[in-house]
């Protein structure tokens, strides 16, 4: 099983519409981030957050909010999605502190406004 | 201002061919870490090498090797004898101390071989 997960792996929507990403993960970590990927602008971050408690706007925020349900659950909504968020959506998880932190991506999500 | 930047776009090569991918960050902080990933058409992350500031050495995995330079701020990939699976989008990430290990990307380097 992978140990970041994202839910649904596709999404296609109308504008207006509410939707929401959702990524669990397995690994224990405190912080989960939320980024996009557009072609030719490479990944920008929208929200991240270091513990249950803590939520920070990333680059990217606007039109967008989260929510971290618990240490393992950290969802991102769409209020009303437009058809310039379509793009492809990777949730993270980090480790700070120790020997080898990186970034663990889930397998993404791509969703298409219309 | 772009933390890190990758300015070649897209590259095309020949199998077999050497290829270099470049990579410049900016940073005011002593300890940061620099990443590349790989992103096959598949689209999955794939997390390819750590370097911590303090660390100049090069490293050589397989056909892969990275070039660390402080003095010019850059982290550049080198793949050898390039083939066919090597094709993907490589990225290159910074992380600061300072921001909260936040990690920023440049914006990828699309790598086409050529069989």
């Amino acid at each position: 099983d992978a140990d970041v997960t994202q839910t649904p792996r596709n999404r296609i929507t109308k504008t207006g519409k509410r939707i929401m990403l959702e990524c669990s993960q397995t690994k224990g970590h405190d912080r989960m981030y939320w980024y996009r990927q557009d072609p030719g602008l490479g990944l920008r971050l929208i929200y991240y957050s270091f513990d249950v408690k803590d939520i920070n706007k990333g680059e990217i925020s606007d039109g967008y909010s989260v929510s971290r349900q618990a240490q393992a659950k950290f969802s991102l909504s769409l209020e009303s999605a437009i058809p310039n968020q379509t793009a492809l959506y990777f949730c993270a998880t980090s480790d700070p502190g120790t020997a080898n932190e990186k970034l663990f991506f889930g397998s993404g999500t791509q969703l298409s406004v219309l | 201002a772009q933390k890190v930047t990758q300015a070649q776009t897209e590259i095309s090569v020949v199998e077999k061919e050497d290829v270099t991918l470049d990579c410049v960050y900016e940073t005011r902080d002593t300890t940061y870490y620099l990443f590349w990933y790989k992103q096959p058409p598949s689209g999955e992350l794939v997390f390819l090498i750590r370097r911590n500031s303090f660390d100049e050495q090069n490293e050589i995995s397989g056909r892969y090797s990275w070039n660390f330079q402080k003095s010019t701020s850059s982290f550049n990939f080198t793949i050898t004898a390039s083939q066919v699976v090597d094709s993907a989008v490589y990225f290159c990430a910074l992380s600061e101390t300072n921001t909260g290990n936040q990690f920023y990307f440049g914006t990828g380097t699309s790598l086409t071989v050529i069989p």
